[in-house]
Protein backbone atom coordinates (compact mmCIF):
# COMPACT_ATOMS: atom_id res chain seq x y z
CA UNK A 1 0.00 0.00 0.00
CA UNK A 2 1.09 3.71 -0.93
CA UNK A 3 2.12 5.59 2.28
CA UNK A 4 1.54 9.22 2.85
CA UNK A 5 2.03 11.42 0.17
CA UNK A 6 2.44 15.07 0.30
CA UNK A 7 2.63 17.98 -2.10
CA UNK A 8 4.78 20.07 -3.06
CA UNK A 9 7.87 18.93 -1.56
CA UNK A 10 9.73 22.16 -1.58
CA UNK A 11 8.42 25.46 -1.86
CA UNK A 12 9.67 29.14 -1.93
CA UNK A 13 7.47 31.91 -0.98
CA UNK A 14 8.28 35.80 0.11
CA UNK A 15 6.59 37.47 3.38
CA UNK A 16 2.78 38.46 3.22
CA UNK A 17 1.86 35.30 0.70
CA UNK A 18 -0.43 32.55 1.17
CA UNK A 19 0.36 29.00 1.06
CA UNK A 20 -1.73 25.51 0.34
CA UNK A 21 0.04 21.87 1.27
CA UNK A 22 -1.68 18.88 0.56
CA UNK A 23 -1.61 15.02 1.90
CA UNK A 24 -3.20 12.30 1.11
CA UNK A 25 -3.51 9.45 4.05
CA UNK A 26 -2.86 6.01 3.99
CA UNK A 27 -5.60 4.16 2.19
CA UNK A 28 -8.30 3.44 4.82
CA UNK A 29 -7.27 5.81 6.93
CA UNK A 30 -9.42 8.70 7.66
CA UNK A 31 -7.27 10.57 10.21
CA UNK A 32 -4.71 13.15 9.37
CA UNK A 33 -2.82 15.61 11.53
CA UNK A 34 -0.64 18.67 10.54
CA UNK A 35 2.71 19.28 12.34
CA UNK A 36 5.27 21.82 11.92
CA UNK A 37 9.00 21.13 12.41
CA UNK A 38 11.28 23.80 13.15
CA UNK A 39 15.16 22.93 12.23
CA UNK A 40 16.30 21.63 15.78
CA UNK A 41 13.22 20.69 17.12
CA UNK A 42 10.29 18.06 17.47
CA UNK A 43 7.38 18.58 15.31
CA UNK A 44 4.56 21.06 16.76
CA UNK A 45 1.15 20.09 16.41
CA UNK A 46 -0.62 22.41 14.49
CA UNK A 47 -4.13 20.50 13.37
CA UNK A 48 -5.92 17.24 13.36
CA UNK A 49 -9.38 16.33 11.25
CA UNK A 50 -11.37 13.20 11.35
CA UNK A 51 -14.38 12.92 9.43
CA UNK A 52 -13.88 16.14 7.79
CA UNK A 53 -14.40 17.43 11.29
CA UNK A 54 -11.66 19.32 13.27
CA UNK A 55 -11.04 17.29 16.34
CA UNK A 56 -8.15 19.48 17.62
CA UNK A 57 -5.75 22.62 17.21
CA UNK A 58 -2.77 23.28 18.34
CA UNK A 59 -1.82 26.69 19.61
CA UNK A 60 -1.20 28.32 16.10
CA UNK A 61 -2.27 31.94 14.62
CA UNK A 62 -5.33 32.01 12.86
CA UNK A 63 -3.92 32.49 9.67
CA UNK A 64 -3.11 28.74 9.63
CA UNK A 65 -6.38 26.40 8.42
CA UNK A 66 -6.81 23.46 7.27
CA UNK A 67 -9.93 21.30 6.05
CA UNK A 68 -10.49 17.83 5.02
CA UNK A 69 -12.23 16.25 1.95
CA UNK A 70 -15.02 13.58 1.61
CA UNK A 71 -11.26 11.62 0.29
CA UNK A 72 -9.63 12.01 3.58
CA UNK A 73 -7.36 13.85 2.39
CA UNK A 74 -6.70 17.40 3.41
CA UNK A 75 -4.93 20.85 2.77
CA UNK A 76 -3.13 23.25 5.26
CA UNK A 77 -3.43 26.58 4.30
CA UNK A 78 -1.28 29.58 5.90
CA UNK A 79 -1.88 33.22 4.93
CA UNK A 80 -0.10 36.22 5.25
CA UNK A 81 3.54 34.09 5.63
CA UNK A 82 5.99 34.97 8.00
CA UNK A 83 9.72 34.53 7.64
CA UNK A 84 9.11 32.27 11.24
CA UNK A 85 7.01 29.96 8.99
CA UNK A 86 9.83 28.24 7.08
CA UNK A 87 9.83 24.95 8.48
CA UNK A 88 9.37 21.32 7.29
CA UNK A 89 5.42 20.92 7.14
CA UNK A 90 4.85 17.21 8.05
CA UNK A 91 1.58 15.22 7.81
CA UNK A 92 0.70 12.35 9.27
CA UNK A 93 -2.47 9.74 8.98
CA UNK A 94 -3.92 7.63 12.08
CA UNK A 95 -6.95 4.49 11.95
CA UNK A 96 -9.08 5.47 14.36
CA UNK A 97 -10.40 2.12 14.76
CA UNK A 98 -6.95 0.64 16.30
CA UNK A 99 -6.32 0.71 19.87
CA UNK A 100 -3.59 2.92 20.03
CA UNK A 101 -3.22 6.22 18.06
CA UNK A 102 -0.24 5.18 16.28
CA UNK A 103 0.32 8.18 13.59
CA UNK A 104 2.41 7.67 10.40
CA UNK A 105 4.37 10.39 8.45
CA UNK A 106 4.46 11.78 5.10
CA UNK A 107 7.60 13.11 3.42
CA UNK A 108 6.70 16.20 4.18
CA UNK A 109 6.99 19.78 2.77
CA UNK A 110 10.21 21.58 3.06
CA UNK A 111 8.84 25.77 3.00
CA UNK A 112 10.83 28.54 3.25
CA UNK A 113 9.68 31.92 3.42
CA UNK A 114 12.32 35.05 2.02
CA UNK B 1 9.20 22.73 32.35
CA UNK B 2 9.07 21.39 28.95
CA UNK B 3 5.89 18.73 28.28
CA UNK B 4 8.44 16.41 26.68
CA UNK B 5 11.94 16.46 27.79
CA UNK B 6 14.54 14.50 26.01
CA UNK B 7 18.25 13.97 27.11
CA UNK B 8 19.95 16.40 25.34
CA UNK B 9 23.02 14.46 23.48
CA UNK B 10 24.29 14.56 21.09
CA UNK B 11 24.97 10.83 22.09
CA UNK B 12 27.38 8.94 20.26
CA UNK B 13 28.02 5.13 20.97
CA UNK B 14 30.58 2.23 19.13
CA UNK B 15 29.19 -0.14 16.46
CA UNK B 16 27.67 -2.96 18.28
CA UNK B 17 27.24 -0.83 21.68
CA UNK B 18 23.99 -0.55 23.40
CA UNK B 19 22.56 3.07 23.03
CA UNK B 20 20.15 4.29 25.94
CA UNK B 21 17.43 6.94 24.89
CA UNK B 22 15.72 8.94 27.45
CA UNK B 23 12.33 10.84 27.53
CA UNK B 24 10.30 12.29 30.48
CA UNK B 25 7.11 13.53 30.08
CA UNK B 26 4.83 15.83 32.76
CA UNK B 27 1.37 14.93 31.80
CA UNK B 28 0.33 12.31 34.55
CA UNK B 29 -2.33 11.67 31.85
CA UNK B 30 -0.19 10.61 29.46
CA UNK B 31 -1.66 7.14 28.02
CA UNK B 32 0.61 6.09 25.16
CA UNK B 33 4.19 6.26 24.33
CA UNK B 34 5.87 6.34 20.40
CA UNK B 35 9.43 6.21 19.44
CA UNK B 36 10.33 8.11 16.23
CA UNK B 37 13.26 7.92 13.91
CA UNK B 38 14.41 10.84 11.84
CA UNK B 39 17.19 10.50 9.61
CA UNK B 40 18.48 14.00 8.13
CA UNK B 41 16.50 15.87 5.40
CA UNK B 42 13.84 13.09 6.45
CA UNK B 43 10.36 13.00 7.86
CA UNK B 44 9.64 10.67 11.54
CA UNK B 45 9.67 7.08 11.18
CA UNK B 46 7.69 4.89 13.89
CA UNK B 47 9.95 2.66 15.34
CA UNK B 48 7.77 1.51 18.19
CA UNK B 49 5.17 2.20 20.89
CA UNK B 50 4.24 1.20 24.48
CA UNK B 51 1.11 1.82 26.57
CA UNK B 52 1.97 -0.48 29.57
CA UNK B 53 4.42 -0.41 32.42
CA UNK B 54 7.62 -2.72 31.48
CA UNK B 55 9.85 -3.68 28.89
CA UNK B 56 8.26 -4.06 25.12
CA UNK B 57 10.69 -5.47 22.68
CA UNK B 58 11.34 -5.45 18.81
CA UNK B 59 14.12 -6.57 17.55
CA UNK B 60 16.94 -4.97 18.32
CA UNK B 61 14.78 -2.06 20.17
CA UNK B 62 13.73 -2.34 23.82
CA UNK B 63 11.36 0.54 24.62
CA UNK B 64 11.01 0.93 28.77
CA UNK B 65 7.74 2.63 30.36
CA UNK B 66 7.86 3.58 34.02
CA UNK B 67 4.32 5.55 34.65
CA UNK B 68 5.04 6.32 38.03
CA UNK B 69 8.48 8.05 37.45
CA UNK B 70 7.16 9.36 34.39
CA UNK B 71 9.87 8.05 32.05
CA UNK B 72 10.00 6.68 28.91
CA UNK B 73 13.05 5.27 27.55
CA UNK B 74 14.54 3.24 23.98
CA UNK B 75 17.57 0.85 24.17
CA UNK B 76 19.38 0.12 20.57
CA UNK B 77 21.11 -2.98 21.20
CA UNK B 78 24.18 -3.86 18.58
CA UNK B 79 23.79 -0.39 17.32
CA UNK B 80 24.97 -0.03 13.92
CA UNK B 81 25.97 2.99 12.00
CA UNK B 82 22.38 2.89 10.05
CA UNK B 83 20.69 3.79 13.48
CA UNK B 84 23.02 7.51 13.23
CA UNK B 85 19.80 9.42 13.41
CA UNK B 86 17.63 11.53 15.29
CA UNK B 87 15.57 9.90 17.41
CA UNK B 88 12.34 11.70 18.59
CA UNK B 89 9.91 10.50 21.34
CA UNK B 90 6.65 11.54 21.43
CA UNK B 91 3.62 11.02 24.05
CA UNK B 92 -0.18 11.09 23.83
CA UNK B 93 -2.86 11.50 26.11
CA UNK B 94 -4.89 8.66 25.15
CA UNK B 95 -7.88 8.78 22.56
CA UNK B 96 -7.11 10.23 19.37
CA UNK B 97 -5.39 13.61 20.12
CA UNK B 98 -2.40 15.18 19.52
CA UNK B 99 1.11 13.99 19.91
CA UNK B 100 3.32 16.04 21.75
CA UNK B 101 7.42 15.84 20.76
CA UNK B 102 10.64 16.12 22.75
CA UNK B 103 13.16 17.79 21.11
CA UNK B 104 14.89 15.17 19.89
CA UNK B 105 18.60 12.90 20.22
CA UNK B 106 20.87 12.95 18.01
CA UNK B 107 22.60 9.60 18.03
CA UNK B 108 25.89 8.66 16.44
CA UNK B 109 27.21 5.14 16.23
CA UNK B 110 30.84 4.98 15.00
CA UNK B 111 32.38 2.32 13.48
Amino acid sequence: DAGVTQSPTHLIKTRGQHVTLRCSPISGHKSVSWYQQVLGQGPQFIFQYYEKEERGRGNFPDRFSARQFPNYSSELNVNALLLGDSALYLCASSDRDREVNEQFFGPGTRLTVL
Amino acid sequence: QKEVEQNSGPLSVPEGAIASLNCTYSDRGSQSFFWYRQYSGKSPELIMFIYSNGDKEDGRFTAQLNKASQYVSLLIRDSQPSDSATYLCAVNRGGYGKLTFGQGTILTVHP
